[in-house]
């Protein structure tokens, strides 16, 4: 059974760092592209970033592209997002979600999300 | 970057009836395009990738179309449980992005 853990999320002031970490199971994680997708409180789905399998294709939306930087360490079946000089509205929930096979840039397993909430 | 539109932003559909939800890209994306499926509470659901295929376990009542910049999600006879709300999506290049949202609530 494919389980994608997140952790990391919580309560951050303007400015300040954050690192998120998913724990992958239940597939073999090296031989999928990973992603991650944020949602704001009651607003739609915005994809943050995403990774190749080995980490040679790298992707960012233009909202956090300088500030965030993804990871994945693939020895720890582990993806990252260290994500600095956080703003308001990066406050969301920040859902893990693995790439599928068929269909590219598509994800075919997401975690249950861990909330960021930046708030002075 | 690829704007993605979708419409109606709310459909009230009556359970047992179609329902046809639209997306549009702001370009083309080719058949680069995938349909979710999200209930409150809960993540997003992959149903329909490379415009037409559905994902593994969805059942056949959900079919889309479309290619180009129009695409079409269709349910054909809507069950209790397919009330949500559903985004399309292009991956035919990066930035990945995401439409806004199709609210399919019981009439």
């Amino acid at each position: 059974e494919v389980q994608l853990v997140e952790s990391g999320g919580g309560l951050v002031q303007p400015g300040r760092s954050l690192r998120l970490s998913c724990a992958a199971s239940g597939f073999t994680f090296d031989d999928y592209a990973m992603h991650w997708v944020r949602q704001a409180p009651g607003k739609g789905l915005e994809w943050v970033s995403g990774i190749s399998w080995n980490s040679g294709s790298i992707g960012y939306a233009d909202s956090v592209k300088g500030r965030f930087t993804i990871s994945r360490d693939n020895a720890k079946n582990s993806l990252y997002l260290q994500m600095n000089s956080l703003r308001a509205e990066d406050t969301a929930l920040y859902y893990c979600a693995k790439g599928a096979a068929a269909g590219g840039g598509t994800f075919d397993y997401w975690g249950q999300g861990t909330l960021v909430t930046v708030s002075s | 970057e690829i704007v993605m539109t979708q419409s109606p932003a709310t459909l009230s559909v009556s359970p047992g009836e179609r329902a046809t939800l639209s997306c549009r890209a702001s370009q083309s994306v080719s058949s680069n395009l995938a349909w979710y499926q999200q209930k409150p509470g809960q993540a997003p659901r992959l149903l329909i990738y490379g415009a037409s295929t559905r994902a593994t376990g969805i059942p056949a009542r959900f079919s889309g179309s479309g290619s180009g910049t129009e695409f079409t999600l269709t349910i054909s006879s809507l069950q209790s449980e397919d009330f949500a709300v559903y985004y399309c999506q292009q991956y035919n290049n990066w930035p990945l992005t995401f439409g806004p949202g199709t609210k399919v609530d019981i009439k």
